[in-house]
């Protein structure tokens, strides 16, 4: 299995551009999120998601839109980039329900510079 | 919104000493607790958990115990090794808000041989 897989690793950005981190998981995991990891704030949680049709933002979800059409995928939409946002971002997924570990399994991380 | 803090934000110690990081937080409600290490240029890879049911859990050099009434919880790294050095993330979910899940801002151990 390939687990959670990330694209691109890296992506330079003007300011006002817009992109989408693109994240797919072949592990069937009901819950996907995004992450952003900037230097001593730790890992942020920007949106997640239950279910395909279902999203709900996390702690800093403003800039950014997401949609689950699959279990599979579950893209990042930045719809007009800004320097605050430079950062690393993570796709992680993991099974939820009672029965289920709660283990988030990450992505390899996407570096984004926006100038 | 739930959140956690992490202390201490770094921690540098001796191989061989031990190393304790806590966190605690505030909702009540929160019913499961991971232990997430970061190594450099490195996803994070969950090392150990517990459930609200349990007040310690151990695996090898590594345990983690959790305090309820107090609402924090704590990483114990005995016999410390080079190779700990890394971040490390605790973390919660909190089952009130689709069961996300919140990190702390994380701590840096740094191993010294």
């Amino acid at each position: 299995n390939a687990g959670v897989t990330q694209t691109p690793k890296f992506q330079v950005l003007k300011t006002g551009q817009s992109m989408t981190l693109q994240c797919a998981q072949d592990m069937n995991h009901e819950y996907m999120s995004w992450y952003r990891q900037d230097p001593g704030m730790g890992l942020r949680l920007i949106h997640y998601s239950v279910g395909a049709g279902i999203t709900d933002q996390g702690e800093v979800p403003n800039g950014y839109n997401v949609s689950r059409s699959t279990t599979e995928d579950f893209p990042l939409r930045l719809l007009s980039a800004a320097p605050s946002q430079t950062s690393v971002y993570f796709c992680a997924s993991r099974r939820t329900g009672t029965s289920a570990t709660g283990e988030l399994f990450f992505g390899e991380g996407s570096r984004l510079t926006v100038l | 919104g739930e959140n956690v803090e992490q202390h201490p934000s770094t921690l540098s110690v001796q191989e061989g000493d031990s190393a304790v990081i806590k966190c605690t937080y505030s909702d009540s409600a929160s019913n499961y607790f991971p232990w997430y290490k970061q190594e450099l240029g490195k996803r994070p890879q969950l090392i150990i958990d517990i459930r609200s049911n349990v007040g310690e859990k151990k695996d090898q050099r590594i345990a983690v115990t959790l305090n309820k009434t107090a609402k924090h919880f704590s990483l114990h790294i005995t016999e410390t090794q080079p190779e700990d050095s890394a971040v490390y993330f605790c973390a919660l979910v909190n089952p009130g808000g689709y069961n996300k899940l919140i990190f702390g801002a994380g701590t840096r151990l740094a191993v010294h041989p």
